[in-house]
């Protein structure tokens, strides 16, 4: 089974850029979320989806944050514009099937790790 | 608001040592809890996924064991080797969420 694909792996941009990383969960997977780890922290969740539309958007900041979920399946997740304080590891994970009672499993990408200078 | 605490920080064991990780939470209503390995510079992998009405997973070296009504979750390695350096996140799933602690940092020396 293939795991969930991001890309690209690395990034480095200027202040002010804008970015954007793509992620294709596992097949059939119904929630996709996208989480900031900045280093030495855990995860922090941005925006997560149940196949097209948006569950939890309340920690993206939305000023420059955007991401969206076509067809339920692949996502994109952009900054504009971009900031020193961005610079983090923004992964991608997928599950069956939402959080709460019978919630699955999280599978995790290997991260798009972002560099702003 | 749900928040995760995972203790120590960081750990230093000679190989075949067993050891134990600590992680805890404030809201006991979760209905899963999930261990995470995370290689430097990679993405996390699970471990283990105990459901809310389970005490225990077990898989190979490692045991997890939840005790949802103290908050409490703990990780055992058994026998550890270098390979099992890295850091460990424990997750909580809520609701609609995933909250994570901000690791154990192992480190087993040859």
């Amino acid at each position: 089974e293939a795991g969930v694909a991001q890309s690209p792996r690395y990034k480095i941009i200027e202040k002010r850029q804008s970015v954007a990383f793509w992620c294709n969960p596992i097949s059939g997977h119904a929630t996709l979320y996208w989480y900031q780890q900045i280093l030495g922290q855990g995860p922090k969740l941005l925006i997560q989806f149940q196949n097209n539309g948006v569950v939890d958007d309340s920690q993206l900041p939305k000023d420059r944050f955007s991401a969206e979920r076509l067809k339920g399946v692949d996502s994109t997740l952009k900054i504009q514009p971009a900031k020193l304080e961005d610079s983090a590891v923004y992964l991608c994970a997928s599950s069956l099937n939402l959080g709460g009672q019978g919630s699955t499993e999280a599978f995790f990408g290997q991260g798009t790790r972002l560099t702003v200078v | 608001k749900q928040e995760v605490t995972q203790i120590p920080a960081a750990l230093s064991v000679p190989e075949g040592e067993n050891l134990v990780l600590n992680c805890s939470f404030t809201d006991s209503a979760i209905y899963n809890l999930q261990w995470f390995r995370q290689d430097p510079g990679k993405g996390l992998t699970s471990l283990l996924l105990i459901q809310s009405s389970q005490r225990e997973q077990t898989s190979g070296r490692l045991n997890a064991s939840l005790d949802k009504s103290s908050g409490r979750s703990t990780l055992y390695i058994a026998a550890s080797q270098p390979g099992d350096s890295a850091t460990y996140l424990c997750a909580v799933c809520g609701a609609n969420n995933l909250f994570f602690g901000t690791g154990t940092r192992l480190t087993v020396i040859p």
